[in-house]
């Protein structure tokens, strides 16, 4: 079964702060997703990653995946309190037979103080 | 584009009643998702669509609870008979592809009591 593990769970941290978020999946998978969610909102999707060592960016947040190691970073340099929300990564899994669908991690909920 | 639409955006019933919901994907979009959110399972994949058809319903938690495709533009997920414990923001997302990016719909946050 597969197990998608963020951490952390809770963040809260100051404006202009840099941080990282970590997610570690369990099993092999080439293709990770990063969404982000706002209180009683839908899912925004803000990254996909597709390759080992991929990288993308997006004004002050940047994703990163290590398929070699099963993680993805989330970065988010000098925060601004408009990027407090909870933040997901799902990871797909492909069995050759077609797509198993997302599994997501439990979310991390940050908080950006003035 | 309008998005991925979901209705009814609320609703609140009574413990043993049929509950439908629905979904319109986005046009050209062949995959589509329902997904749970509680705050104690977090998201869960129930089951999703390629081309209309059914293609891996194991997340879906029991035979109360069924979906259907009949087309392209349109998907329903069935609660039958409700309980307490389906509780839940719903969402149903679509897609490009299986593996493409996934976009979600505003949720159907339903309350049994």
């Amino acid at each position: 079964e597969l197990k998608v593990e963020q951490n952390p769970l809770f963040l809260s941290m100051q404006e202009g702060k840099n941080y990282t978020i970590y997610c570690n999946y369990s099993t092999t998978s080439d293709r990770l997703y990063w969404y982000r969610q706002d209180p009683g909102k839908s899912l925004e999707s803000l990254f996909v990653l597709l390759s080992n060592g991929a990288v993308k960016q997006e004004g002050r947040l940047m994703a990163s995946l290590d398929t070699k190691a099963r993680l993805s970073t989330l970065h988010i340099t000098a925060a601004v309190h408009d990027l407090s929300a909870t933040y997901f990564c799902a990871v797909d899994t492909y069995s050759g037979g077609g797509a198993d669908g997302l599994t997501f991690g439990k979310g991390t909920h940050l908080i950006i103080q003035p | 584009d309008a998005g991925v639409i979901q209705s009814p955006r609320h609703e609140v019933t009574e413990m043993g009643q049929e509950v439908t919901l629905r979904c319109k994907p986005i046009s050209g979009h062949n995959s589509l998702f329902w997904y749970r959110q509680t705050m104690m399972r977090g998201l869960e994949l129930l089951i999703y669509f390629n081309n209309n058809v059914p293609i891996d319903d194991s997340g879906m938690p029991e035979d109360r609870f069924s979906a259907k495709m009949p087309n392209a533009s349109f998907s329903t997920l069935k609660i039958q008979p409700s309980e307490p414990r389906d509780s839940a923001v719903y969402f149903c997302a679509s897609s490009f592809g299986s593996r493409e990016t996934q976009y979600f719909g505003p949720g159907t946050r339903l309350l049994v009591l």
